[in-house]
């Protein structure tokens, strides 16, 4: 059974930073291309960027770009989000899915991040 | 980027009635070297994560029933359920995954009376 679980969320102020963790389970990690979509309070998802299965490339939403890092370790089936100088409007659950062709097959549960003072 | 745009933002019916929401692109997303329209549809179900039920705007997903059909090309794509249920109470999202950056639509809430 596939499964895809964040950590890593909470509380924390403007201008900080915080890095997301989604351990995988039940496939091969390393065949994968992974994403990170993030679903606003209003209910809007935007996506954040993606990552190739080895790790050797990557996308990003260019409204994203210069803040959130997306990186992986297949050794450790864990697809990570580095998030810095987040602000109010990165209030949001974060989502990491398996992807094919760029849709995405599976899902996590999400992780809760809240950028307040 | 692709502007995703779906109607309407709300739909309520009855179980057993036939149910369709829209989700127009502002460029086409059938690709021509592979006829293929970049074009999913996920269901949200309250309190859970997105579940993909369409991709390529008709392939159903395994285990997805078949009251499920996606339709459309090019610009224009519907999701049709044939005969709602009650567990179909759900947000329905669109989404492009022709060209970066990946973008959604702002999701259909049905409803059931």
């Amino acid at each position: 059974e596939v499964q895809l679980v964040e950590s890593g969320g909470g509380l924390v102020q403007p201008g900080a930073s915080l890095k997301l963790s989604c351990v995988a389970s039940g496939f091969t990690f390393s065949d994968y291309w992974m994403s990170w979509v993030r679903q606003t309070p209003g209910k809007t998802m935007e996506w954040i960027g993606d990552i190739k299965y080895d790790g050797s490339y990557t996308n990003y939403a260019p409204s994203l770009k210069n803040r959130f890092t997306i990186s992986r370790d297949n050794a450790k089936s864990t697809l990570y989000l580095q998030m810095s100088n987040v602000r109010s409007e990165d209030t949001a659950t974060y989502y990491c899915t398996r992807d094919r062709h760029g849709y995405k097959s599976y899902w996590g549960q999400g992780v809760m991040v809240t950028v307040s003072s | 980027d692709i502007v995703m745009t779906q109607t309407p933002s709300s739909q309520a019916v009855s179980a057993g009635e036939k149910v369709t929401m829209s989700c127009k692109s502002s460029q086409s997303l059938l690709y021509s070297e592979n006829k293929k329209n970049y074009l999913a549809w996920y269901q949200q179900k309250p309190g859970q994560s997105p579940k993909l039920l369409i991709s390529w705007a008709s392939t159903r997903e395994s285990g997805v029933p078949d009251r499920f059909i996606g339709s459309g090309s090019g610009t224009d794509f519907t999701l049709t359920i044939s005969s709602v249920q009650a567990e179909d109470l759900a947000v329905y999202y669109c989404e492009q995954y022709y060209d970066t950056p990946l973008t959604f639509g702002s999701g259909t809430k049905l409803e059931i009376k």
